[in-house]
C-alpha cells in the first residue's frame, strides 16, 4: 500500500540535543500529523497540522506543513528521555484513511 | 473523556480459526477506523466505519470485515486465519470535524500459530 517516506529511520543521540525528522510523499495531502508509539501500545498524536505552511508547537515540539503540501517536518527541542519511543507522521488526502510513514526510532543516551 | 479502548488485548489463535476484536471510540466520534501494523508492512488502513457504514476501505482481502453498531463501538473480523495475520490491531476515533484526526487505542495483538 501507499506509504509515506519518512526519515531518518533511527536516530541515536544524547540527552539535550535538538531532533529532527521529516516526512515525503509525490501526493498531496490536506492533513499531516504526527504521532509517537511506545512500545505494546497504540501511536498518540502529537500534533496535526491542516493548512499548508502551518507551523504549530506543543511544548518541545514543533511541526510543520510543507507548502507544497507534499511533505512535514518535526522538530524536538532539548531532548529528554522519556522522547524515546518511534515517531511516525501521517497524511490524509480528506477522509478518515491515515497513510503512514515508516517511523523514526529515537534512542537517547543519557 | 476516556480514551479508544479495545479488547482483548492480547489473543493466541491457530489458522483456519476467525477472530472477532472491539473497539469502543471516545464518547461523542462516530468514525471508527482500523489498522494493521506489522514490522514489515508498518501501519495499513484496513476500514472505516461512519453511522454504521463503512465509508472507506483499504486493500485488503475480504476475509477482513467489520461493522458498527449505532453506539458507535465497532468490531472486525478475520476469517480463515493466515499465519501473515500476526499483527498489532489498531482502532482509531475521530469527531470527523477535522478529517484525518484520529485518536488510537492500546490495540490488540493477535498471534496466529
Amino acid at each position: 500500500g501507499q506509504q509515506l517516506n519518512q526519515s531518518p529511520q533511527s536516530m541515536f543521540i544524547q540527552e539535550g540535543e535538538d531532533v529532527s525528522m521529516n516526512c515525503t510523499s509525490s501526493s498531496i495531502f490536506n492533513t499531516w500529523l504526527w504521532y509517537k508509539q511506545d512500545p505494546g501500545e497504540g501511536p498518540v498524536l502529537l500534533i496535526a497540522l491542516y493548512k499548508a505552511g502551518e507551523l504549530t508547537s506543543n511544548g518541545r515540539l514543533t511541526a510543520q506543513f510543507g507548502i507544497t503540501r507534499k511533505d512535514s517536518f518535526l522538530n524536538i527541542s532539548a531532548s529528554i528521555p522519556s522522547d524515546v519511543g518511534i515517531y511516525f507522521c501521517a497524511g490524509s488526502q480528506g477522509a478518515q484513511k491515515l497513510v503512514f510513514g515508516q517511523g523514526t526510532r529515537l534512542t537517547i543516551n543519557p | 473523556k476516556a480514551g479508544v479502548t479495545q479488547t482483548p488485548r492480547y489473543l493466541i489463535k491457530t489458522r483456519g480459526q476467525q477472530v472477532t476484536l472491539s473497539c469502543s471510540p471516545i464518547s461523542g466520534h462516530r468514525s471508527v477506523s482500523w489498522y494493521q501494523q506489522t514490522p514489515g508492512q508498518g501501519l495499513q488502513f484496513l476500514f472505516e466505519y461512519f453511522s454504521e457504514t463503512q465509508r472507506n476501505k483499504g486493500n485488503f482481502p475480504g476475509r477482513f470485515s467489520g461493522r458498527q453498531f449505532s453506539n458507535s463501538r465497532s468490531e472486525m473480523n478475520v476469517s480463515t486465519l493466515e499465519l501473515g495475520d500476526s499483527a498489532l490491531y489498531l482502532c482509531a476515533s475521530s469527531d470527523d470535524w477535522r478529517p484525518g484526526t484520529q485518536y488510537f487505542g492500546p490495540g490488540t495483538r493477535l498471534l496466529v500459530l
